[in-house]
């Protein structure tokens, strides 16, 4: 089955600065790539995703790249926020087969924004 | 458009107890996939309901088991409660409209904290 290992499981940044999450997948037939934030007592909220026929994405501040030679995944934060400290999430899922709904999930980096 | 909503929010039970735990999607949404969160093991996927039919399930022993209704509102249900049931139940709602639709957003809803003792 799929694996998707996430880097690094803590992440100390100060306010402004850049933030940089990366995953690896295991399952080169994966092609739908989420990422989530948690906050204490929330559940996951998508922020962004990509397809695998996109090799990045942008949405103001927050940018997702695909590499899928490598099968290499990552999301870039710019100008950080005291309010993205959060738990955030990878994920992959193939769309196909029996995968329905399927996300696997890599073990999430607890990012926090120093004022 | 409100969001996934999951009922109750918090529950406490004890072992060898059963408990069902509810969900409602966005509305027009027609799949829901439920997680078990917990901090040794992260996300896992328990099972997906599309049209009242589970589509796909998970790793977990046959004590997990859920059903969707008509109106796409799904339950899940763990007999036989033990400890290491102890977690938070993540529901996930999506537009996916059937087989090679494409890829889909999930969306999660605030989840049922389980506490069994």
């Amino acid at each position: 089955g799929e694996n998707v290992e996430q880097h690094p499981s803590t992440l100390s940044v100060q306010e402004g600065d850049s933030a940089v999450i990366k995953c690896t997948y295991s399952d080169s037939a994966s092609n739908y790539f989420p990422w989530y934030k948690q906050e204490l007592g929330k559940g996951p909220q998508l922020i962004i995703d990509i397809r695998s026929n996109v090799g990045e994405k942008k949405d103001q501040r927050i940018a997702v790249t695909l590499n899928k030679t490598a099968k290499h995944f990552s999301l870039h934060i710019t100008e950080t926020q005291p309010e993205d400290s959060a738990v955030y999430f990878c994920a992959a899922r193939w769309d196909g087969g029996t995968s329905y709904g399927k996300l696997t999930f890599g073990q999430g980096t607890i990012l926090t924004v120093h004022p | 458009k409100a969001g996934v909503t999951q009922t109750p929010r918090y529950l406490i039970k004890t072992r060898g107890q059963q408990v069902t735990l509810s969900c409602s999607p966005i509305s027009g949404h027609r799949s829901v996939s439920w997680y078990q969160q917990t901090p040794g093991q992260g996300l896992q996927f328990l099972f997906e309901y599309f049209s009242e039919t589970q589509r796909n399930k998970g790793n977990f022993p046959g004590r997990f088991s859920g059903r969707q209704f008509s109106n796409s509102r799904s339950e899940m249900n763990v007999s036989t409660l033990e400890l290491g049931d102890s977690a938070l139940y993540l529901c996930a709602s999506s537009p996916r409209q059937g087989s090679g639709g494409g890829s889909y957003e999930q969306y999660f809803g605030p989840g049922t904290r389980l506490t069994v003792t």
